[in-house]
């Protein structure tokens, strides 16, 4: 059982926006900032969002993160076939004193 | 750029310790913006964080509740890596294991290495 709760699957047709959700409570997102991660099959995490909102260096635009509260979005526009993969989030846990993470959703681009 | 690169020990028996340690290139283990963390995936487990360490004046460390007891990570200065010692494994503890660098958000991710539990 995940801290964070995500839904196991999101699906989309190229070119559509497709939104992944993440909750979690006032000890980790509500305190601190989602993160989320992609991964590709066979892959470690590659981080795409962190603070919320801010995306790393070669992280392309069509992705985008939003908080509010306890939970945390995922946006990605203009879907791609490459997009296909699992998305994580995470958030540092000030209870657990640790990083927890979402169970994950396995993104298809039909 | 930050690297990660693991130590590869793959089978380890039931009861016994499983060890890896973690080389950094690009950034130092007692870096005072950095923390070197610990964490696994496995299906039935999804992602799991293990454990850090990092060093702000002194070495802390932090590590998780489902493995506390269990657990050790320690830096090593002088070879500028860290690494992870988790005793008494079960089949549970199979899984592939990853070197993560969190200097805010967890950054910077070796490509992982599987370790099976099994006799």
């Amino acid at each position: 059982q995940s801290v964070l709760t995500q839904p196991p699957s999101a699906s989309g047709t190229p070119g559509q926006r497709v939104t992944i959700s993440c909750s979690g409570g006032s000890s980790n997102i509500g305190r601190n900032s989602a993160t989320w991660y992609q991964q590709l099959p066979g892959t470690a995490p590659k981080l795409l969002i962190y603070n919320g909102n801010q995306r790393p260096s070669g992280v392309p635009d069509r992705f985008s993160g939003s908080q509010s509260g306890t939970s945390g979005s995922l946006a990605i526009s203009g879907l791609q076939p490459e997009d296909e993969a699992d998305y994580y989030c995470a958030s540092w846990d000030g209870s657990l004193n640790g990083w927890v993470f979402g169970g994950g959703t396995k993104l298809t681009v039909l | 750029q930050v690297q990660l690169q693991q130590s590869r020990p793959g089978l380890v028996k039931p009861s016994q310790t499983l060890s890896l340690t973690c080389v950094i290139s690009g950034d130092s283990v007692s870096s005072n913006s950095a923390a070197w963390n610990w964490i696994r995936q496995s299906p039935s487990r999804g992602l799991e964080w293990l454990g850090r360490t990092y060093y702000r004046s002194k070495w802390n460390y932090n590590y998780a509740a489902s493995v506390k007891g269990r657990i050790t990570v320690s830096p090593d200065t002088s070879r500028n890596q860290f690494s992870l010692q988790l005793n008494s494994v079960t089949p549970e503890d199979t899984a592939l294991y990853y070197c993560v660098r969190s200097g805010g958000p967890l950054d910077y991710w070796d490509q992982g290495t599987l370790v099976t539990v099994s006799s």
